[in-house]
């Protein structure tokens, strides 16, 4: 089966650890995508990589940080210098360029107390 | 900034009714549109696209429309299920740039 693999589906952290969420796809594509979802509220890009080995900020990047090493996967690391971290994270992948969907993972519910 | 917003942020409607779920968006260089479904705790599905040179697309049992003249996209679902009752997103794409998701609505399905 094709698609977005997102694990843990929960994950609890204690305050002031980094904590890494994976994202694998085996779609092909080039770009990737990390999104924030709080309750209530639509999607919030995190960071985004068009092709391997380079990313870029999206608009809420402080806190976090991300690799690209290879087409399938992009981790993305929530650090302790985010300042609410807690909330349901969601991978996306597509046909990079162009007007093309993006296709979703089934997200990680992060929790930090 | 440019934004996408949505007219309703919850709607009901009866099972076997028509449901019809809006959307304005204000940045008129936007050419690509796209309408996600997310039940609770899951990812957002893709349900149907359209681009700015066309003003109406068919799916099953789902209707898109784009009038440009007025910056709206609408998502009208038909004989409607209790599977429909979701989060409805609409999305909007400038070229080559990124996806700009409105809030979202809630769509319950009233049996």
């Amino acid at each position: 089966d094709g698609g977005i693999t997102q694990s843990p589906k929960y994950l609890f952290r204690k305050e002031g650890q980094n904590v890494t969420l994976s994202c694998e796809q085996n779609l092909n594509h080039d770009a990737m995508y990390w999104y924030r979802q709080d309750p209530g509220q639509g999607l919030r890009l995190i960071y985004y990589s068009q092709i391997v080995n380079d990313f870029q900020k999206g608009d809420i990047a402080e806190g976090y940080s991300v690799s690209r090493e290879k087409k399938e996967s992009f981790p993305l690391t929530v650090t302790s210098a985010q300042k609410n971290p807690t909330a349901f994270y969601l991978c996306a992948s597509s046909i990079a360029g162009g007007p093309y969907e993006q296709y979703f993972g089934p997200g990680t519910r992060l929790t930090v107390t | 900034g440019e934004s996408v917003g949505l007219h309703l942020p919850t709607l009901s409607v009866q099972e076997g009714d028509n449901s019809i779920i809006n959307c304005a968006y204000s940045n008129s260089a936007s050419d690509y549109f796209i309408w996600y479904k997310q039940e609770s705790g899951k990812g957002p599905q893709f349900i149907i696209d359209i681009r700015s040179n066309m003003d109406k697309r068919q799916g099953q049992r789902v209707t898109v429309l784009l009038n440009k003249t007025v910056k709206h996209l609408s998502l009208q679902i038909a004989a409607t299920q209790p599977g429909d009752s979701a989060v409805y997103f609409c999305a909007e794409k400038v070229r080559n740039e990124k996806l700009t998701f409105g809030t979202g609505t809630r769509l319950t399905i009233i049996p």
